[in-house]
Order: structure tokens, then sequence, then C-alpha cells
């Protein structure tokens, strides 16, 4: 299955530590999204890269959060001093191409991200 | 703020029975309607609509999407059991950025 790839699928941290989410998009993908849902929310749209590029960021918190796709490697989501209002599904998406090319996005399984 | 409303937001229906889901939004310089169905992981891609009137089919599921309505409809007929998932509808809008607007979704459970 040469799906969207998320790790871990489940994620525990205690308060004020970091957690690391990783993505590997589809082959030959690179364009990179990430989401976040919330119990009884929707999906939310946090931030938009391209290889070693943020496109968009608009969705992410202003503080504790970060974002990066290497050039080589997994996208990593980086949330540092966690809270427990972090506790989410987080998602990433992969499309082969971007704007213009109305390519839908392909979701991994999700990383669930539990805060004690 | 770019917003998409789906409704109901739970059905409960017994199998064979026809479903319309719904959605609606308002968004700036709307490009695409998108559709997923959501299980217990990843959100599954199931159509994408641009064109108003234009109907997309696959199985018993289909879509279509009407610009001057700011809608969109997905119908499944026959429904089985493996049709209860979340449906989800999202749009895509012009501009730099690529990001999808999710709606809430709605919950369908397909009853023997």
């Amino acid at each position: 299955n040469a799906g969207v790839m998320q790790n871990p699928r489940h994620l525990v941290r205690r308060r004020g530590q970091e957690a690391r989410l990783r993505c590997s998009p589809m082959k030959g993908h690179s364009h990179v999204y990430w989401y976040r849902q919330l119990p009884e929310e929707g999906l939310k749209f946090m931030v938009y890269l391209q290889k070693e590029n943020i496109i968009d960021e608009s969705g992410m918190p202003k503080e504790r959060f970060s974002a990066e796709f290497p050039k080589e490697g997994p996208s990593i989501l980086r949330i540092q001093q966690v809270v427990r209002g972090d506790s989410a599904a987080y998602f990433c998406a992969s499309s082969e191409y971007g704007t213009g090319l109305g390519q839908p996005q392909h979701f991994g399984d999700g990383t669930r991200l539990s805060i004690l | 703020e770019d917003k998409v409303v789906q409704s109901p937001l739970s059905l409960v229906v017994h199998e064979g029975d026809t479903v319309t889901l719904n959605c609606s939004y308002e968004v700036t310089n709307f490009r695409s309607l998108l559709w997923y169905k959501q299980e217990k992981k990843a959100p599954t891609f199931l159509f994408m609509l641009t064109s108003s009137g234009i109907e997309k089919k696959s199985g018993r599921l289909s879509s279509i999407l009407d610009k001057k309505e700011l809608s969109s409809i997905l119908n499944i007929t026959a429904t089985q059991t493996g049709d209860s998932a979340i449906y989800l509808c999202a749009v895509r809008t012009q501009g730099g950025s690529e990001k999808l607007v999710f709606g809430k979704g709605t919950k369908l459970t397909v009853n023997p």
C-alpha cells in the first residue's frame, strides 16, 4: 500500500512535553497538508508545505506549533510544551500537484494525540 | 470567513434505503467541492466537483453541484451496512493555498 503513512498512530504525552508527528506522502507527491480534528468538529486546516517550503501556515497556532517538509524524509509536525487542548486527531494529506491542477488530497490514517 | 455546513449531522436508515446528504457553502473564490468518506481511519476520497449540474457517479454513490444554490448533494442508493461512516464535504478556494475547508460531517448509520 503506497498511501499516505503517518506515525505514530497513537501518541500520549504529559503536559509540557514535546510531540512529533510524522507524515510520509504518497509516492510521487510533493505537496503535504496537515489538518486537526477535534471531537465533534470538522477537519481544520493547519499548514500546507512543499519540499523545503511552507506555502500557507494560516491555520497554525502562532506559538508552540511548527512544521517542516525537508528535502529528504517525512514531513514533521512539532508541538512544543503540549497542553490538554492539543489533544486531537492530526491528519496529513498529500497531493501530486498543487494550485491550478485540481488534484484531490489523499489522507493518512491520522495520529491521535492524547495529553495527560 | 469561509464556511461549509452539512446536514443532517446524523442519519439512521435501514439497509436498502436511499439517502441524500447535503452540503452548503459560503466561501470567497470557490474552485471545487470534494466529498470524502471517513470510517475509523483516513478520509477516503469520493468525488471532486467543479462544474454545476454535472453528476458524478461511482456505483451506488452519486453527487452533483449547484453553484447557484452554493450547495451539493451526495446520494447513496440501496444502502448497505458498509456505507456506515461519516461523510465529509470540503471546499477548495482559489488563490495561493490549496487548503480545504471542511464541514462537520454527516454521520450515517445503516442498520441491517
